[in-house]
């Protein structure tokens, strides 16, 4: 089964729109984590939700979890040219602390 | 701001030969981890570290892989014997709690097997 898949897929929007990606997950988690790429780059780590929590803002984002659901948002407000990127949910296992698992992603692209 | 390095950034190599990647985690952190990103698929969990042991490995990680923290700086990747799958952009990670926590990424280093 897939843990952690995004969407959609892809998602192009005007510089100062809100960017909202939505990750779906299947099994019992600790915590959820969204991560920003750059394309070619490295993982950016953005923001931590832990399960017993149901909001997390930071900036200008702004992450939700619905355990119920299995479902996590990230809402980007005012986005920005320099916002364009993948950005990645990851959870982790109940009885698994030592790994995270990725969806596929959402490559967003905020258009100046 | 202290970061992960990874070495090399690009690596070509045929196929069968043994390849290793080299990381530098951030000195005060705990927790070892290497991913891997074939070409536009999802980030792959290959294995976490700890206390110079691997904590746990997924079904990538096989025979033909291996880990090492040679010293108190490097940590290492070694593939055996390269596959073409093995193509990818691999990543070394830290962290200073468990992969609960937050995971400081490099910058990744290419593998491309002919």
């Amino acid at each position: 089964s897939q843990q952690g898949e995004e969407d959609p897929q892809a998602l192009s929007i005007q510089e100062g729109e809100n960017a909202t990606m939505n990750c779906s997950y299947k099994t019992s988690i600790n915590n959820l984590q969204w991560y920003r790429q750059n394309s070619g780059r490295g993982l950016v780590h953005l923001i931590l939700i832990r399960s017993n929590e149901r909001e997390k803002h930071s900036g200008r984002l702004r992450v939700t979890l619905d355990t119920s659901k299995k479902s996590s948002s990230l809402l980007i407000t005012a986005s920005r040219a320099a916002d364009t990127a993948s950005y990645f949910c990851a959870t982790d296992g109940v009885g698994s602390n030592y790994k995270l698992t990725f969806g596929k992603g959402t490559l967003l692209t905020v258009n100046p | 701001e202290p970061e992960v390095t990874q070495t090399p950034s690009h690596q070509v190599t045929q196929m069968g030969q043994e390849v290793i990647l080299r990381c530098v985690p951030i000195s005060n952190h705990l927790y070892f981890y290497w991913y891997r990103q074939i070409l536009g698929q999802k980030v792959e969990f290959l294995v976490s570290f700890y206390n110079n042991e691997i904590s746990e490995k997924s079904e990538i990680f096989d025979d033909q892989f291996s880990v090492e923290r040679p010293d108190g700086s490097n940590f290492t990747l070694k593939i055996r014997s390269t596959k073409l799958e093995d193509s990818a952009m691999y990543f070394c990670a830290s962290s200073v709690l468990a992969g609960t926590g937050e995971l400081f990424f490099g910058e990744g280093s290419r593998l491309t097997v002919l």
